[in-house]
């Protein structure tokens, strides 16, 4: 069965900092993975996804995230926060054929500080 | 322009009453999905359905009914069996996974 786990529940960053959040997933077949963010009572749009191909995929927003086959990992990056990033995220991974379901992570809450 | 809409945004239920939360889309997608979000859980799949006129049950489906009687259109009823309804519906579509999903912006229920 597919999983995800993002292991930061909660991050605090100061703006211009740089910024990682850590995605691993569970998957016996090349994933379908992506990363969404979510503003408080809206819902999710996608920041980016991986296929296949180059392992480093680029985003809107200045995100990036880098696939990792051996570590199981798809951690997303961005070089400098911004106050508007505050916001949650979410990693998710999915079947690379039809019509699937996505499987989501709990999710990972970041606070941006001045 | 193409996308989904939810409604209500808000809404609230007294114990004991079936509601239901509205999903349309326009964007011609195949496949919708209703997933329920509480915090500190992520999203938690309740239905989805890949095609009209048919749906499959997802992680967490007791309690709650769907129909897929047209392209656009995926309504989710909370039933009365739904011990702790209270928590935020996302609906979103897809055409296919592998491009990620278009989401709603969600409804709030509220059981009073």
């Amino acid at each position: 069965a597919q999983s995800v786990t993002q292991p930061d529940i909660h991050i605090t960053v100061s703006e211009g900092a740089s910024l990682e959040l850590r995605c691993n997933y569970s998957y016996g077949a090349t994933p379908y993975l992506f990363w969404y963010v979510q503003s408080p009572g809206q819902g999710l749009q996608l920041l980016l996804k991986y296929f296949s191909g180059d392992t480093l995929v680029q985003g809107i927003k200045g995100f990036e995230a880098e696939f990792k086959r051996s570590q199981s990992s798809f951690n997303l990056r961005k070089p400098s926060v911004h106050w508007s990033d505050a916001a949650e995220y979410f990693c998710a991974v999915g079947r690379n054929s039809g019509n699937t379901p996505l499987v989501f992570g709990k999710g990972t809450r970041l606070s941006v500080i001045a | 322009d193409g996308g989904i809409t939810q409604s209500p945004k808000y809404l609230f239920r007294k114990e004991g009453q079936n509601v239901t939360l509205s999903c349309e889309q326009n964007l011609n997608h195949d496949a919708m999905y209703w997933y329920r979000q509480d915090p500190g859980q992520g999203l938690r799949l309740i239905y989805y359905s890949q095609i009209v006129n048919d749906f499959q049950k997802g992680d967490i489906a007791e309690g709650y009914s769907v129909s897929r009687e047209k392209k656009e259109s995926f309504p989710l009823t909370v039933t009365s069996a739904q011990k702790n309804p209270t928590a935020f519906y996302l609906c979103a579509s897809s055409n296919p996974t592998g491009y990620g999903y278009t989401f709603g912006s969600g409804t709030r229920l509220t059981v009073v």
